[in-house]
């Protein structure tokens, strides 16, 4: 079976640039969520979403930072312009939406802000 | 406030038993996950707790005490591909939004 799939895997770009990147869920996954890890912060959850709508975006950090979930089966995170404080690995997560069942986590991207 | 907490590193010898504790306090609670991450991997499921008590899983267990916000996981026989760091997780109440403690590396020598 397929897991969550993240693109880009690696992103090197220069700061003030357009960044997004791109998840796609486990197939009947009904929540998902972005998550951003760097060495400081650790695990940092950004926004997630149920059943295509977000529930909790209080972890975003500014403005600069936005997520949509066009359909069950897609979602995005860009940042707009980006930092070099962006810098970090973001996963993308989905799990099934019952209490019990844990977050499968994508491979991550791996953004670097020049 | 939501604040879990556990030792930044471990280290232990191959063929041993670990101990990794996390405390958590937290505004709710619906489970506690522990996740593996190994360097430069995506974190990967290991254990779930709701209730008190003992969890065991082949070499891994998870232990819950809900009145004292705690838990632990206890590797078994330890081996070097257990080198990663371990991550603890607390799910809230009335939704699916899980906190991340900062993780324990655990470094397995021969």
């Amino acid at each position: 079976d397929a897991g969550v799939i993240q693109s880009p895997r690696h992103e090197v770009t220069e700061m003030g640039q357009e960044v997004t990147l791109r998840c796609k869920p486990i197939s009947g996954h009904n929540s998902l969520f972005w998550y951003r890890q760097t060495m400081m912060r650790g695990l940092e959850l950004l926004i997630y979403f149920n059943n295509n709508v977000p529930i909790d975006d209080s972890g975003m950090p500014e403005d600069r930072f936005s997520a949509k979930m066009p359909n069950a089966s897609f979602s995005t995170l860009k940042i707009q312009p980006s930092e070099p404080r962006d810098s970090a690995v973001y996963f993308c997560a989905s799990s099934p939406g019952t209490g019990n069942q844990p977050q499968h986590f994508g491979d991550g991207t791996r953004l670097s802000i020049l | 406030g939501q604040n879990i907490d556990q030792p930044t590193e471990m280290t232990a010898t191959e063929g041993a038993i670990v101990q990794i504790n996390c405390t958590y306090q937290t505004s709710g609670f619906n489970g506690l996950f522990w996740y593996q991450q190994h360097a430069g991997e995506a974190p990967t499921f290991l254990s779930y707790n709701v209730l008190d008590g003992l969890e065991e899983k082949g070499r891994f267990s998870s232990f819950l005490s809900r009145s004292k916000g705690y838990s632990y996981l206890l590797l078994k026989e330890l081996q070097m591909k257990d080198s990663a760091s371990y991550l603890c997780a607390v799910r809230d109440t009335g939704g699916f939004k899980t906190i991340f403690g900062a993780g324990t590396r655990l470094f397995v020598k021969a």
